[in-house]
Formats: C-alpha cells, sequence, structure tokens
C-alpha cells in the first residue's frame, strides 16, 4: 500500500520562514508524480497552492513556493503571516490515473 | 466564473445509497476529468476516484471498488458520484475537483452523514 508521508504539524513564527515536506513510501518524490499543494482552513474546500511540483495557482502569493528537496517534495513559506495558519495537503501521482493524499501537516503561527 | 457546485446534505440509514452531483460552469466540462474526494470528520482527504468527463473511463481507489460509480452527464455538465452500502465510517464531507494535472477547482462539499 502506498503511503505518502508528511510532518503531522509545525510550529512557525510570524514572518518567519517553514519548509512543509511530502515523502513517498516506495522510494523517492520526483517530478513525475506532479506534486502539489492544497491549503485547508476549517469547514472550508481546499484551495490549490501549488502544482506539478512548483507552479503556483493563480492568486497565490509567492511567499509560497514548491521544490523537490532530497527525495521529497517540499513545500516553502516565507515570511509566514497569521493567516498562514491551516492544513496543508499534498497529493501525489502515481500513474494510471491515481492520486494518494498526504496526511497533512497542521500549520501554526506564533 | 469556473465553478462546481455540488447538491445538499444527505442523512442515510447503514445500508443506504447515496448519490451526489457536481455542476460544472465556466469551462469545456469533456476537456477535464474530475475526481472524488472525503475528508471524515477530523480527519485528512481522501482520493475516491476519477472520472474522465470526456470518455467516462474512471478509476477508483481500491478500498472502495464495488461500492462506487462515478459518471458524468455531458449534457447538463454534471458529474455524479453513488456510494452504496453506507457504513458509519462513510460519514464525511464529499468534495469533486476538476482534474487536468491537479485539482484545481474544487466544489464547496457535500456533508454525507451515516446513522441510524
Amino acid at each position: 500500500q502506498t503511503v505518502v508521508t508528511q510532518e503531522p504539524s509545525f510550529s512557525v513564527s510570524p514572518g518567519g520562514t517553514v519548509t512543509l515536506t511530502c515523502g513517498w513510501s516506495s522510494g523517492s518524490v520526483s517530478t513525475s508524480h506532479y506534486p502539489s499543494w492544497y491549503q485547508q482552513t476549517p469547514g472550508q474546500a481546499p484551495r490549490t497552492l501549488i502544482y506539478s511540483t512548483n507552479t503556483r495557482s493563480s492568486g497565490v502569493p509567492d511567499r509560497f513556493t514548491g521544490s523537490i528537496l532530497g527525495n521529497k517534495a517540499a513545500l516553502t513559506i516565507t515570511g509566514a503571516q497569521a493567516d498562514d495558519e491551516s492544513d496543508y495537503y499534498c497529493v501525489l501521482y502515481m500513474g494510471s490515473a491515481i492520486w494518494v493524499f498526504g496526511g497533512g501537516t497542521k500549520l501554526t503561527v506564533l | 466564473q469556473v465553478q462546481l457546485v455540488q447538491s445538499g446534505a444527505e442523512v442515510k440509514k447503514p445500508g443506504a445509497s447515496v448519490k451526489v452531483s457536481c455542476k460544472a460552469s465556466g469551462y469545456s466540462f469533456t476537456s477535464y476529468g474530475i475526481s472524488w474526494v472525503r475528508q471524515a470528520p477530523g480527519q485528512g482527504l481522501e482520493w475516491m476516484g476519477w472520472i474522465s468527463a470526456y470518455k467516462g473511463n474512471t478509476n477508483y481507489a481500491q478500498k472502495l471498488q464495488g461500492r462506487v460509480t462515478m459518471i458524468t452527464d455531458t449534457s447538463t455538465s454534471t458529474a455524479y458520484m453513488e456510494l452504496r452500502s453506507l457504513r458509519s465510517d462513510d460519514t464525511a464531507v464529499y468534495y469533486c475537483a476538476r482534474v487536468l494535472d491537479t485539482f484545481d477547482i474544487w466544489g464547496q462539499g457535500t456533508m454525507v452523514t451515516v446513522s441510524s
């Protein structure tokens, strides 16, 4: 069974930088997994931040950057703001029209 | 504008079926796929499956095989997801999402509650 791993929680100070990661139980994450990142606040639908590893969705500020770091996909938030406090999910494309979500990271800004 | 509008909340008894709709507007419906994603209370996102709005071919998450069916109606630009033999752990918010190489547009979500 394919497992996509994310840090359960992370904390960042206002104005600080944080990098969330997205790993794969079967090996290294690559651009072929088209890693995407989503932000979700309670009671709301997910909002697309990053797709295809490093492409920002329309309207997403450039404080959000996607990349591959080592063997994982990464989402870096620079200059963290209070309203960045959310749950963040990554998803990997496994081929054959199959996707797998990570368990999500709860980001606290304090 | 591009949007997906889902049907309203449902309450079902264990063993029943539920059918959720997702009406697309503002784009060429058959140029994209639709995926369904669910989120149990306090839990993460779970991919349920995908359907090509153009050809109608599907792929379902292994754990839901045999209980879920996804279809599209191109005449009304609407996607449907039916889940059968409902159990209490199917209680969740169900989302549809437009898919090309990512889930870029999301519906507002439909709460499905399974309770006796």
